[in-house]
């Protein structure tokens, strides 16, 4: 079982450019989660999927946010213009819903804006 | 407004005793509660979880405590080892009224000195 996969693991960018994350979720999953860690506001929700539907997305800063997950295998979380104070580490996470609410995390990706 | 709140950003304990790391929620229908241990550079992995039904609940060198009535909960690991070195999470569930979407708090970075 490979897990969460993320990619980049890494993203330094300029201000005004356009970032986009990706995330494979866990075979057989069908919940998919994009969390921000910062230092201030901790691990805090942005969207979630089930099914590949948007079901919550009152966690997204702001309309520059948008994500997609145009299958049960893959999302994205893409910033246009980003700013320097959308730097974070940004987590996927997967489950099955009849599984519990135990969430499977992947490793992040670390984007620095400047 | 943060629903789940960990008061304390850190913790340091020496090797053998126990680390005590405590966790406050305030909305009244979270009924389901997660402790995630993450170490640098990786994503957050699942350690422990309890159920509103339940006060206590014990895996190994884990044991989470909950208190309804004050909404608290709290995870004690005894005896800490130096592995355990790492930031824990909170969170916390409305599996009835919200579905599988977690709430976590800011985390508590934990220090285990030899």
């Amino acid at each position: 079982d490979a897990g969460v996969i993320q990619s980049p693991r890494h993203e330094v960018t300029e201000m005004g450019q356009e970032v986009t994350l990706r995330c494979k979720p866990i075979s057989g999953h069908n919940s998919l989660f994009w969390y921000r860690q910062t230092m201030m506001r901790g691990l805090e929700l942005l969207i979630y999927f089930n099914n590949n539907v948007p079901i919550d997305d009152s966690g997204m800063p702001e309309d520059r946010f948008s994500a997609k997950m145009p299958n049960a295998s893959f999302s994205t979380l893409k910033i246009q213009p980003s700013e320097p104070r959308d730097s974070a580490v940004y987590f996927c996470a997967s489950s099955h819903t009849l599984q519990g609410v135990k969430l499977f995390f992947g490793s992040g990706t670390q984007l620095s804006v400047l | 407004d943060q629903q789940v709140k960990q008061n304390s950003p850190s913790l340091s304990v020496q090797e053998g005793r126990i680390s005590i790391l405590n966790c406050d929620y305030t909305n009244s229908m979270f009924d389901y509660f997660l402790w995630y241990k993450k170490y640098p550079a990786e994503g957050p992995t699942f350690l422990i979880s309890i159920s509103s039904i339940k006060d206590k609940n014990e895996d190994g060198r884990f044991t989470v405590f909950l208190n309804k009535s004050a909404k608290h909960l709290s995870l004690h690991i005894v005896p800490s080892q130096p592995g355990d070195s790492a930031v824990y999470f909170c969170a916390a569930s409305a599996i009835k009224a919200a579905g599988n979407k977690l709430t976590f708090g800011g985390g508590t970075r934990v220090l285990v000195k030899p």
